[in-house]
């Protein structure tokens, strides 16, 4: 199975401001993907980091918004930019295991924006 | 592009099995996962199921899967205080788009 550290685990931002969030993976993968988990909600893909390309978004996220770096195989960052309220979610970083067939995820980042 | 559906909330006392139950609407779906949030925390992954298998059984946990109603179960015998928590049913169709039902929440009394 992959390990995946998520940095930070939580934080309080203010409106306006951005946040940086970490995902470092224990094994070279080559696919990675963000999600974000609103209050009381299920998990919505935002984007997938391929290392060597730009990130792949769902319909209703824009690289503007989140801009995502794929800088290698084991690692990706996800920003959340000029936040305001509705943007208070967990965010979670997910990769497939060898073989495709096991998604893993990391602990997830709770962001309160204020 | 694919449908999860889940019952929100379900409640067993301790000792008892628990079935949760999910629904999916892409017949493509290669593999169907179980994952397990508790409070606070990220998703566990569980089990998954094929979608060439009819069951898959690890320790306390039994998933079915019903391809031609495209039901999926996961029951877990002996249900103790420490399962409860959010049980997310999802389903991985082409390559790697994952979709997620909305969640179980169960909650288990002693």
């Amino acid at each position: 199975s992959a390990v995946i550290s998520q940095k930070p685990s939580r934080d309080i931002c203010q409106r306006g401001t951005s946040l940086t969030i970490q995902c470092q993976v224990d094994s070279q993968v080559t696919m990675m993907f963000w999600y974000r988990q609103q209050p009381g909600q299920s998990l919505t893909l935002i984007a997938t980091a391929n290392q060597g390309s730009e990130a792949t978004y769902e319909s209703g996220f824009v690289i503007d918004k989140f801009p995502i770096s794929r800088p290698n195989l084991t690692f990706s960052t996800l920003t959340v930019s000029n936040m305001s309220p509705e943007d208070s979610s967990i965010y979670l970083c997910s990769v497939l295991g060898q073989g495709s067939t096991e998604a893993f995820f990391g602990q997830g980042t709770r962001l309160t924006v204020v | 592009g694919e449908d999860v559906e889940q019952s929100l909330f379900l409640s067993v006392r301790e000792g008892d099995s628990s079935v949760i139950n999910c629904t999916y609407t892409d017949s493509s779906s290669t593999y169907l996962y179980w994952y397990k949030q508790e409070p606070g925390a990220g998703l566990q992954l569980l089990t998954y199921i094929f979608s060439n298998m009819d069951m898959k059984q690890d320790q306390r946990l039994t998933v079915l899967l019903n391809k031609k109603d495209k039901h999926l179960s996961l029951r877990i015998a002996d249900t103790q205080t420490g399962d409860s928590a959010i049980y997310f049913c999802a389903g991985l169709s082409g390559y790697s788009t994952l979709t997620f039902g909305k969640g179980t929440m169960l909650l288990v009394s002693p």
